[in-house]
C-alpha cells in the first residue's frame, strides 16, 4: 500500500539554526499537509498545501514557517531560527479530496 | 474557533467489555475522521464519516455521526489487548472545499486489560 515517507526520523538541532523537515506524499495524492504534535498533547494543524500554494496556514505558522514543493515529489517544511519550543514531533500528510489524510511516521524534532 | 473534544480522556478496560468514546465539536462539518495512534507512531485512519447519520463498522470497532447533535461515538465490542492505543476524532469544518485543515481532539488513551 502506497505511504508518505518522512526524512528524518529523528532531527536534533541547536536553538536558532534552521531546520528542513522532509516529506514524499503519496504519489497520486494532490492536497499535502504538515501537523505537529507536541509530547502528550494532541495533533495541531499547521499548514495545507494545494496548486503549488498554502491554501491554509494555523497562527502556529508563523514566518519563521516555510513550505516548498521543489519538485514532483517531495514537500518540505523549513523553520529558519528553531526555537525550544519547535521540540515536536512533526507529521506530513497527504489526501485525495476529501478523503482521509494520510499521515507519514513523523519526524521527531528535539531543540537543544 | 472550532473546538473539538473527546472524553474520556483516558480508558482503562477489561478484555470483552463495551465502551463508547465522545467525540464533540462546537462548529457545523459533516466530515469527521477516527485515528488511531500506537506510542510513538503515527496516525492510522480507522474511519471517514461524511454524512449526518453514517454508520462505518470495522471489526470490533463501530463509530457514527449526528451532525444535527455535532456528535460522533466510537463504540468498542468486547475489547481485546491489541485494541490498546490513543484514538483521535478529528473534524474538517468545510463544507464544500476538499483537502483542507483537521482539528483534532484530545485523543482518549485506552487501555485494555487482559
Amino acid at each position: 500500500e502506497p505511504e508518505v515517507t518522512q526524512t528524518p526520523s529523528h532531527q536534533v538541532t541547536q536553538m536558532g539554526q534552521e531546520v528542513i523537515l522532509r516529506c514524499v506524499p503519496i504519489s497520486n495524492h494532490l492536497y499535502f499537509y504538515w501537523y505537529r504534535q507536541i509530547l502528550g498533547q494532541k495533533v495541531e494543524f499547521l499548514v495545507s498545501f494545494y496548486n503549488n500554494e498554502i491554501s491554509e496556514k494555523s497562527e502556529i505558522f508563523d514566518d519563521q514557517f516555510s513550505v516548498e514543493r521543489p519538485d514532483g515529489s517531495n514537500f518540505t517544511l523549513k523553520i529558519r531560527s528553531t526555537k525550544l519550543e519547535d521540540s515536536a514531533m512533526y507529521f506530513c500528510a497527504s489526501s485525495v479530496s476529501a478523503q482521509p489524510q494520510h499521515f507519514g511516521d513523523g519526524t521527531r524534532l528535539s531543540i537543544l | 474557533e472550532l473546538k473539538v473534544e473527546q472524553n474520556p480522556l483516558f480508558l482503562s478496560m477489561q478484555e470483552g467489555k463495551n465502551y463508547t468514546i465522545y467525540c464533540n465539536y462546537s462548529t457545523t462539518s459533516d466530515r469527521l475522521y477516527w485515528y488511531r495512534q500506537d506510542p510513538g507512531k503515527s496516525l492510522e485512519s480507522l474511519f471517514v464519516l461524511l454524512s449526518n447519520g453514517a454508520v462505518k463498522q470495522e471489526g470490533r470497532l463501530m463509530a457514527s455521526l449526528d451532525t444535527k447533535a455535532r456528535l460522533s461515538t466510537l463504540h468498542i465490542t468486547a475489547a481485546v489487548h491489541d485494541l490498546s492505543a490513543t484514538y483521535f476524532c478529528a473534524v474538517d469544518p468545510t463544507r464544500y472545499n476538499a483537502g483542507n485543515m483537521l482539528t483534532f481532539g484530545g485523543g482518549t488513551r485506552l487501555m485494555v486489560k487482559p
